[in-house]
């Protein structure tokens, strides 16, 4: 149980170009989603924190506008990157959390490039 | 504000060698604690948590962790380390809400595993 899934898991798109990342929770109910950005060699740092139908709250130095959140049910949130540019490229990993449990759920992550 | 150090950046140790990861948090509330393996492209598995109540904690593939109050430290060892070992392993703190619930995590920046035959 407690499956969280990422698609694409690889994406490569042109500069200038949009593309949506999907965080899905398969068998249940996620009460918050988390989107971490991770690059070549480094942590992971947390972009955002989302809860079904309501904004999403952004980490400092996060620009809002660029990387569009959507939480639209208690089971898929988007991450969307909006005129992406190759210093856009890295690995996007989204977590789901339960109610009452306290170990966050991740995904398996989606690999962006930007050419 | 939260914080992990994980002091070593990379390690190599022979297969069937005991292995210790180090990691430092700074937290201002009672803490929780994660580690995490990540294998190259892969997104990240739990090797083991901490909450509360026992110290010394067990994981998953024979890992286990101490949790040290007073050092501010919760090293992950591993008696004997096998090949598929190798990997990126992840330090985590983070807060519980809502009755329980998980909510963010701050990562340190990894350490690097690598196995010897």
């Amino acid at each position: 149980g407690a499956v969280v899934s990422q698609h694409p898991s690889r994406v490569i798109c042109k500069s200038g170009t949009s593309v949506k990342i999907e965080c899905r929770s398969l068998d249940f109910q996620a009460t918050t989603m988390f989107w971490y950005r991770q690059f070549p060699k480094q942590s992971l740092m947390l972009m955002a924190t989302s809860n079904e139908g309501s904004k999403a709250t952004y980490e400092q130095g996060v620009e809002k506008d660029k990387f569009l959140i959507n939480h639209a049910s208690l089971t898929l949130s988007t991450l969307t990157v909006t005129s992406a540019h190759p210093e856009d490229s890295s690995f996007y990993i989204c977590s789901a959390s339960i109610q009452g449990i306290g170990e966050a759920f991740f995904g398996q992550g989606t690999r962006l490039t930007v050419v | 504000a939260q914080s992990v150090t994980q002091p070593d950046i990379h390690i190599t140790v022979s297969e069937g060698a005991s292995l210790e990861l180090r990691c430092n948090y700074s937290y201002g509330a009672t803490p929780y604690l994660f580690w995490y393996v990540q294998s190259p492209g892969q997104g990240l598995q739990l090797l083991l948590k901490y909450f509360s109540g026992d110290t010394l904690v067990q994981g998953i593939k024979g890992f286990e962790a101490e949790f040290k109050r007073s050092q501010s430290s919760f090293n992950l060892r591993k008696p004997s380390v096998h090949w598929s070992d190798a990997a990126e392993y992840f330090c985590a703190v983070g807060n519980l809400i809502n009755t329980g619930t998980a909510s963010k995590l701050t990562f340190g920046t990894g350490t690097r595993l690598q196995v010897t035959l």
